[in-house]
């Protein structure tokens, strides 16, 4: 499969505290995007990354790419108790005008952050 | 609110029902996607359209009908489904890919349970 995996599949941290979690995946990659989804609710976009970018910053969150790894890592920061939620990466993948932005997730992290 | 709207929010229909999912995007977007949602299982890309045209059947059953009038609006026609169909069904929109890839945005998922 060439589908992103995270991991931990959970994770339970305290307030305050950094979070961070893992995907993994098999095939090359145009980019990389990591969304988050409340209980039974629709995703969010949260970050972007390219095949070429090794960082990006968008407020509490980082996003690392290791193509040499075919991993990626996100970062939050200074946790909150709101950042309850699951947060999946989904990768692109084609050449050329064929792979129509189609994205494959991965089976997601599920972060708990107590108060 | 991402701009995506979904409708109904919740369905319950028997195996010999005849429903239709309907989602509406506001952003300006020329791709269209719906994807379910089971637990435990990774989000599966079932359809995409761009600029109406269908460009991906990811080897869905008929007894799903994938309708795109145009480029806003989506809808997911439902006949003699299967309990095994009972999911969450995202819609997304994003811009037409030239092959990179762009984030997609979700409306807020049908829950469907089919009895």
């Amino acid at each position: 499969s060439q589908q992103g995996e995270e991991d931990p599949q959970a994770l339970s941290i305290q307030e305050g505290e950094n979070a961070t979690m893992n995907c993994s995946y098999k095939t090359s990659i145009n980019n990389l995007q990591w969304y988050r989804q409340n209980s039974g609710r629709g995703l969010v976009h949260l970050i972007l990354i390219r095949s070429n970018e090794r960082e990006k910053h968008s407020g509490r969150l980082r996003v690392t790419l290791d193509t040499s790894k075919k991993s990626s890592s996100l970062l939050i920061t200074a946790s909150r108790a709101a950042d309850t939620a699951s947060y999946f990466c989904a990768i692109t993948t084609g050449v050329g005008g064929t792979s129509y932005g189609k994205l494959t997730f991965g089976q997601g992290t599920i972060l708990t952050v107590h108060p | 609110e991402t701009g995506v709207t979904q409708t109904p929010r919740h369905l319950v229909m028997g195996m010999t029902n005849k429903k239709s999912l309907k989602c509406e995007q506001h952003l300006g977007h020329n791709a269209m996607y719906w994807y379910k949602q089971s637990a435990k299982k990774p989000l599966e890309l079932m359809f995409v359209y761009n600029f109406k045209e269908q460009t991906e059947n990811n080897s869905v059953p008929s007894r799903f009908s994938p309708e795109c009038p145009n480029s806003s609006h989506l809808f997911l026609h439902l006949h003699t489904l299967q309990p095994e169909d009972s999911a969450l069904y995202l819609c997304a929109s994003s811009q037409v890919s030239g092959g990179e890839g762009y984030e997609q945005y979700f409306g807020p998922g049908t829950r469907l349970t089919v009895t």
